[in-house]
């Protein structure tokens, strides 16, 4: 079945790289995402990235995903206060209809 | 930029009563997706709708659940006869066939 795993808390100082990772069971996957969510708001989609691809960039963020390891990554460079928030990785079987399967998120504190 | 709204943003109920749960898609989306988030646990998948039908759904989503498009624009998720452990935050989310966008959710409390 599908097991996506994170770990709970990371913390930065303002302007250094966040890395946060996530790690999943299902070979089968097809599909993985990152979501945003702050205090009090949904689910913001942040990136997504095809299994058949390595890495992904835009702007700030890169996904990396090791599919012989299923660890997926994702670095936000020049991490800003803004950017505190909880981190949700999620994958996707792909058949049809993308059900996700969610991580138990990171948190994400910036420290001034 | 277009957005997924839900109503109401948060919802007190008796047990036993029945509620329905209220999303406004974003207008060019054909899939739809209802997902559940208890406190201090993981985003669960519940249902997903396609072609005005279910195209999946989670072994959370019994009898007791059902959703419709009741006119082509509204996307409800209704609980018959809710129980304590039905209390959670309910996301729904729209999308093409690879993004998923999430409204910002109705909080559902049962006492």
């Amino acid at each position: 079945g599908e097991d996506v795993e994170q770990s709970l808390f990371l913390s930065v100082r303002e302007g250094d790289s966040s890395v946060i990772n996530c790690t999943y069971t299902d070979s089968s996957s097809t599909y993985l995402y990152w979501y945003k969510q702050e205090p009090g708001a949904g689910l913001q989609l942040l990136t997504y990235i095809f299994s058949n691809m390595d890495m992904k960039q835009d702007q700030r963020l890169t996904v990396l995903l090791n599919k012989k390891d299923k660890h997926l990554s994702l670095r936000i460079a020049d991490t800003q206060t803004g950017d505190s928030a909880i981190y949700f990785c999620a994958e996707s079987i792909g058949t049809g209809a993308n059900n996700l399967f969610f991580g138990t998120g990171t948190r994400l504190t910036v420290i001034p | 930029e277009p957005e997924v709204t839900q109503t109401p943003s948060h919802q007190v109920t008796q047990m036993g009563q029945e509620v329905i749960l209220r999303c406004v898609p974003i207008s060019n989306h054909l899939y739809f997706y209802w997902y559940r988030q208890i406190l201090g646990q993981k985003v669960e998948f519940l249902v997903s709708f396609y072609n005005n039908e279910i195209s999946e759904k989670s072994e959370i989503f019994d009898d007791q659940f059902s959703v419709e498009r009741p006119d082509g624009s509204n996307f409800t998720l209704k609980i018959r006869s809710t129980k304590l452990e039905d209390s959670a935050m309910y996301f729904c989310a729209t999308g093409g066939q690879y993004e998923q966008y999430f409204g910002p959710g109705t909080r559902l409390t049962v006492t």
